[in-house]
C-alpha cells in the first residue's frame, strides 16, 4: 500500500481564495483525521471521520473550514475564504477500527499551505 | 473529552545520555498510548505504543512505561544519538477518540 496520500504537497494562494486539500486514506482504514500543525499551536486535531461519518468537528476553527468524506477512499478539507493565519501544514491520517477504538494513526506527507 | 499534557516542551541531552519524556492524560477510559517521532519537515511516524493491559514495553533503545493509576506514561530513550533529534508526540486514545500532547523537541548534542 502506498500509505496515506495527500495532495497537493504545497499550495500557495492569495487571501480570499478557496483552498481544497485532498486525502486518500490507507485502504481498509475506518478512521480519517485532519490535523493542522503550526509552530505556535503545535498539532491540532480539526475533524475526524469514522466510516465516512464526521464524529467530532469541534477542532474546526471557524465556518470558513469544512470537510467532507464522500466515500471510504477520499476526503477533502476546504477553506473558503482563506486567510494568512491559515498558513500551516495540514496532515491527514488514517487508522483501523480496533474493536470500536482508534488504533495506530498513519500520517500522510502533509500539505504545506501558504496564504499570502 | 480527553486532555493530554506533555513535558518537557524542549529537552537537550548529550549523545549517549538518556532522555525521558512524560505525558499525563485525563480520561481513565483511555486504553491505547502511541508515541510519534516527527523529524524536521516530515510527517509524524509511530515509534512505539503501549496498551492499557501492559505496564512497560521495550524496543531496542526505546521503552515506554504506563501507570494507569496515576494516569501517566513516559518515553525513555537510552544511549541517545544525534539522529534521535526530533519532535516527539505522545497520544492517548479512548474509543472513537485520540488526542495528542503538545510535543517535545529533543536535541541530542554530539
Amino acid at each position: 500500500d502506498a500509505g496515506v496520500i495527500q495532495s497537493p504537497r504545497h499550495e500557495v494562494t492569495e487571501m480570499g481564495q478557496e483552498v481544497t486539500l485532498r486525502c486518500k486514506p490507507i485502504s481498509g482504514h475506518d478512521y480519517l483525521f485532519w490535523y493542522r500543525q503550526t509552530m505556535m499551536r503545535g498539532l491540532e486535531l480539526l475533524i475526524y471521520f469514522n466510516n465516512n461519518v464526521p464524529i467530532d468537528d469541534s477542532g474546526m476553527p471557524e465556518d470558513r473550514f469544512s470537510a467532507k468524506m464522500p466515500n471510504a477512499s477520499f476526503s477533502t478539507l476546504k477553506i473558503q475564504p482563506s486567510e494568512p493565519r491559515d498558513s500551516a501544514v495540514y496532515f491527514c491520517a488514517s487508522s483501523l477500527d480496533l474493536a470500536g477504538a482508534v488504533d495506530t494513526q498513519y500520517f500522510g506527507p502533509g500539505t504545506r499551505l501558504t496564504v499570502l | 473529552g480527553e486532555n493530554v499534557e506533555q513535558h518537557p516542551s524542549t529537552l537537550s541531552v548529550q549523545e549517549g545520555d538518556s532522555a525521558v519524556i512524560k505525558c499525563t492524560y485525563s480520561d481513565s477510559a483511555s486504553n491505547y498510548f502511541p508515541w510519534y517521532k516527527q523529524e524536521l519537515g516530515k510527517r509524524p511516524q509511530l515509534i512505539i505504543d503501549i496498551r492499557s493491559n501492559v505496564g512497560e514495553k521495550k524496543d531496542q533503545r526505546i521503552a515506554v512505561t504506563l501507570n494507569k493509576t496515576a494516569k501517566h506514561f513516559s518515553l525513555h530513550i537510552t544511549e541517545t544519538q544525534p539522529e534521535d533529534s526530533a519532535v516527539y508526540f505522545c497520544a492517548a486514545s479512548t474509543n472513537n477518540d485520540m488526542r495528542f500532547g503538545a510535543g517535545t523537541r529533543l536535541t541530542v548534542k554530539p
